[in-house]
C-alpha cells in the first residue's frame, strides 16, 4: 500500500487559515470516512485531532476541521496560532482493512 | 483516565527479533469494540501503521511487515506486545501503541513511545 500524498510543508501568519490535503484513492480515502488527523510536537506523541473525516474530539479547539471530497481529505486550521506549529499527518482506512498514513506535513506559523 | 506505556529493549541486534509490551491502565484491554495498535516512526521520519488487534484477538497488518510481525494480547496483564522478526537498521524507530474505538478511525490514546535502535 501507497502512503497517502501530503504537502511536505505549510506556512502561514498568526491569524491566517491554512488547509493541509491527504490524497489518496478510492479504495482508501474516498471509499470510507475514516480519515483522522494528528498533530505531532517534537519529542512528543501524535494527538488526535480530526477523526471520521469531520469530527473534533472533546477538548480540540474549534479552529481545526475537516472535510473531504472525492479521493482527497482536508484538514483546516483558521486563527492561526504558535502554537499550531508542528508536524500534521493523515490517516485512512483501506479496502484491504488496513491503515495507510500520509507523509506527513510540517507546519510553520511566521 | 486511560494510560499507555510501552517497554522493551532499546537496542536490538540485526536479525534478531524485538519484542515490545504496552501496558494499559485505567482501562481493561479487553473491554469490547476496541483495538489495539502499533505505530513507529524512524527518527526524522512520518508514521507507519505497522497492524492492530481486535479485543476479541482477530489480527490486522501492515502488508510490507506481515511476515515479520506479530500482535498479541495477554488479558491477565493487561498488555499489548509486538514482536518484530528478524530486524534491520531500516526497523530503528520510536514505536508507539494506541487505542482506536471500532467503527470510528481516532486514536484517541496513545503511548508515549519507546526509541528501538537496530545495531550490533
Amino acid at each position: 500500500q501507497s502512503a497517502l500524498t501530503q504537502p511536505a510543508s505549510v506556512s502561514g501568519s498568526p491569524g491566517q487559515s491554512i488547509t493541509i490535503s491527504c490524497t489518496g484513492t478510492s479504495s482508501d480515502v474516498g471509499g470510507y470516512n475514516y480519515v483522522s488527523w494528528y498533530q505531532q510536537h517534537p519529542g512528543k506523541a501524535p494527538k488526535l485531532m480530526i477523526y471520521d473525516v469531520s469530527n473534533r474530539p472533546s477538548g480540540v479547539s474549534n479552529r481545526f476541521s475537516g472535510s473531504k471530497s472525492d479521493n482527497t481529505a482536508s484538514l483546516t486550521i483558521s486563527g492561526l496560532q504558535a502554537e499550531d506549529e508542528g508536524d500534521y499527518y493523515c490517516i485512512s482506512y483501506t479496502s484491504s482493512s488496513t491503515w495507510v498514513f500520509g507523509g506527513g506535513t510540517k507546519l510553520t506559523v511566521l | 483516565q486511560l494510560q499507555l506505556q510501552e517497554s522493551g529493549p532499546g537496542l536490538v541486534k540485526p536479525s534478531e527479533t524485538l519484542s515490545l509490551t504496552c501496558t494499559v491502565s485505567g482501562g481493561s484491554i479487553s473491554a469490547s469494540s476496541y483495538y489495539w495498535g502499533w505505530i513507529r516512526q524512524p527518527p526524522g521520519k512520518g508514521l507507519e501503521w505497522i497492524g492492530n488487534i481486535y479485543y476479541s484477538g482477530s489480527t490486522y497488518y501492515n502488508p510490507s511487515l506481515r511476515s515479520r510481525v506479530t500482535i498479541s494480547l495477554d488479558t491477565s496483564k493487561n498488555q499489548l506486545s509486538l514482536k518484530l522478526s528478524s530486524v534491520t537498521a531500516a526497523d530503528t524507530a520510536v514505536y508507539y501503541c494506541a487505542r482506536r474505538r471500532a467503527s470510528s478511525s481516532g486514536l484517541d490514546y496513545w503511548g508515549q513511545g519507546t526509541l528501538v535502535t537496530v545495531s550490533s
